[in-house]
C-alpha cells in the first residue's frame, strides 16, 4: 500500500542555520500528490507545501520542496530557520483524484534555538 | 479562504461513557471528512473517510460500532466516541476537503481526556 517515511523524528537546530526534513514515499499512483504540513501546538495542522509537477520546485513562507519522481521523494528545506519555525512538520501523499484520504508520515519535530 | 471549526476544543469524560465532536467546514464545501487520532508518538493515524452520498470508509482497528461518524451535508460531521476508555485518549482531528481537492483542511482538533 501507500506509505510515507519521514527518518527524522526529531530534528535540532540553531537559529539562522539551514534545515533539511526529509521525506520519501511509496505509491501505486504515478501522479501522487505530495504536501508539507506544519502543526503548532492548539493549532490547526497547516498545509506548508504542495507539489507540482515532477522536478519542479514549490515555494512558500521561505521554505521550498522538489518532487523527484525518481527518487520518490520531496524533502523540505529552508536557508535560515527561525524560532518560529519551532513546530512539528508532516508529509503527506494523496491519490491524484483525492478519492482516498491522506496518508501522513510519522512527523518531524523541529526545535530551533537561540 | 477554507476554515474549518472543530469543537470541542477539549474534553473529559469518564470511562465506558460516550463523547462527540463536530466539525464544521466555511468557505466551502466539504464533500470528504477524514477523522484522525494522532498518537502519543505525534503519528496521525487514519479513523475513516466520510464521503458525501457515499459509504464511510473506516481503516483497519476502526469501527463504526466503536467510532460512528455522520457527514449529514456538505458543510458538517461528527464523529463519536462510543464507550471511552483510556487507550481512546488523544487528539481527534477532523480534515475536510472540496470536491476534485487534494488539499485537506484541518480543524484544531478535540483532546480527549478519559477519567
Amino acid at each position: 500500500g501507500d506509505s510515507v517515511t519521514q527518518k527524522e523524528g526529531l530534528v535540532t537546530l540553531t537559529e539562522g542555520l539551514p534545515v533539511m526534513l526529509n521525506c520519501t514515499y511509496q505509491t501505486i499512483y504515478s501522479n501522487a500528490f505530495l504536501f508539507w504540513y506544519v502543526h503548532y501546538l492548539n493549532e490547526s495542522p497547516r498545509l506548508l507545501l504542495k507539489s507540482s509537477t515532477d522536478n519542479k520546485r514549490t515555494e512558500h513562507q521561505g521554505f521550498h520542496a522538489t518532487l523527484h519522481k525518481s527518487s520518490s521523494s520531496f524533502h523540505l528545506q529552508k536557508s535560515s530557520a527561525q524560532l518560529s519555525d519551532s513546530a512539528l512538520y508532516y508529509c503527506a501523499l494523496s491519490d491524484p483524484q483525492g478519492g482516498r484520504a491522506l496518508i501522513f508520515g510519522t512527523g518531524t519535530t523541529v526545535s530551533v534555538s537561540p | 479562504g477554507a476554515l474549518v471549526y472543530q469543537y470541542p476544543r477539549r474534553t473529559i469524560c469518564k470511562s465506558g461513557t460516550s463523547m462527540r465532536m463536530e466539525c464544521q467546514a466555511v468557505g466551502f464545501q466539504a464533500t470528504s471528512v477524514a477523522w484522525y487520532r494522532q498518537s502519543p508518538q505525534k503519528t496521525f493515524e487514519l479513523i475513516a473517510l466520510s464521503t458525501v452520498n457515499s459509504a464511510i470508509k473506516y481503516e483497519q482497528n476502526f469501527t463504526q460500532e466503536k467510532f460512528p461518524i455522520s457527514h449529514p451535508n456538505l458543510s458538517f460531521s461528527s464523529m463519536t466516541v462510543l464507550n471511552a476508555y483510556l487507550e481512546d485518549r488523544g487528539l481527534y482531528l477532523c480534515g475536510a476537503r472540496g470536491n476534485s481537492q487534494n488539499t485537506l483542511y484541518f480543524g484544531a482538533g478535540t483532546r480527549l481526556s478519559v477519567l
